[in-house]
Parts: structure tokens; sequence; C-alpha cells
């Protein structure tokens, strides 16, 4: 069945703008994460939602970052008036039920680059 | 907090030679362990993974034992091929309000004809 998706693949934003990065999860997965991945280094987790409730937004650096999935499904960050520490990959991943071990699914990202 | 250690790369072997990358961790009660891989140009995605001590996860090739007592999840390939090319990622969840995952920096490994 179908992966992850992520929309757009590559984004150049100039500095002050505001920019938003769609995930598609697999469907029927409950839980729904983002992680943000620096030039060179592992992946940081962002947030986390199950189902429609974003039950932890403690990586998020700054109140500038903002996530939702409002109907369960699709799910939106949004960056406001974007800095250029902002510039990353932005990984969205899926998993079933959000139990433990259980293998999160990744999409292919969004890099997102800030001038 | 939870954090995880790997061996820093670049690595770069011939084919056919043993690999391993190592792999510590740190974190409060009982995490589950992963490896994931990024090929050239592809997304993350899953190699192997162990959810309790003792276990062995296993894959294309490639092992890793869950060490409690010396919180280690070491990876492990008897003989590398050119398409083992790519970076690959320790990683940890160990629950709490969600099981998120908390990965290393990364290791780069090359595989030379």
């Amino acid at each position: 069945g179908a992966g992850v998706s992520q929309s757009p693949r590559y984004k150049v934003a100039k500095r002050g703008q505001d920019v938003a990065l769609r995930c598609d999860p697999i469907s029927g997965h409950v839980s729904l994460f983002w992680y943000q991945q620096a030039l060179g280094q592992g992946p940081e987790f962002l947030t986390y939602f199950q189902n429609e409730a974003q039950l932890d937004k403690s990586g998020l650096p700054s109140d500038r970052f903002f996530a939702e999935r409002p109907e369960g499904s699709v799910s939106t960050l949004k960056i406001q008036r974007t800095q250029q520490e902002d510039s990353a990959v932005y990984l969205c991943a899926s998993s079933l039920a959000g139990t433990r071990g259980e293998t999160q699914y990744f999409g292919p990202g969004t890099r997102l680059l800030v001038l | 907090g939870d954090s995880v250690t790997q061996m820093e790369g670049p690595v770069t072997l011939s084919e056919e030679a043993f690999l391993t990358i190592n792999c510590t961790y740190t974190a409060t009660g009982y995490p589950s362990l992963f490896w994931y891989v990024q090929y050239p140009g592809e997304g993350l995605q899953l190699l192997l993974k162990a959810t309790k001590a003792d276990d062995k996860g296993s894959n294309k090739g490639f092992e890793a034992t869950y060490r409690k007592e010396t919180t280690s999840f070491h990876l492990e390939k008897g003989s590398v091929q050119v398409s083992d090319s790519a970076v690959y990622f320790c990683a940890l969840s160990s629950g709490g309000s969600n099981y998120k995952l908390t990965f290393g920096k990364g290791t780069l490994l090359t595989v030379n004809p």
C-alpha cells in the first residue's frame, strides 16, 4: 500500500516568510510524529499526535512552530517568520497504534532552506 | 534524558568485509531499540529492532543484540555488499507519554567493490 507522503519535497523561503509542510500518513495509522533533521545529524523529535489530539509538543523549538491534525489523518507543520536556523529536513512518521516497540514509518521528508 | 551514542563515521569497507557499528544508549525504564537505514536519495526505513533484553533483531544479513548489561545494540554484518552503502541510525523509544524515537547522529557506510 501507499507509504507516508510529504509535500512539498523542497521549499526555499526568504527569512521572515511563513511556510506550511504537509504530511499524509499511512491510512489507518493512529500515531503521527514530526521530526527535524539538521545536516549531518540524526532526526530530533518535534511533536506527536494520537488521532487529532496533540499529546506532546515538547520538541517544538519555539512558538513560531505550530502543528495540527484536525481530522486525525493529514497533518500540517507550520513555521511562522522563518529563520535561517530553521533550515533542515522535516520528517513525518506514522505508526499503527503508538504502542511499545512499534515500527514508525517515515516519509521522504521536506527539505527547507531559509535564505 | 534519553540519549544514543553511535560510532562516528564515515566507515569505508571493501566488499565482503565484516561490519560493526557500535551503539550505546542511556534511557529510563526498558527501551525498545532500533536500527534505521537511509539509502542515497531515499527516506528512513527500519532495518531491525529488538524490544527486550537479549533479543536479537535481524534482517538482510544484519544483526544486533539488545544487551541490557552493557546498554548496547551494536549492528553487525558478516559480509557487506556495495548495495549496503547508506547512513545507519541507531534509535530508542522508552515510552512515557508516547513512543517517540531518540536517534544517534548516524554513521555513513561506504562499501567499495
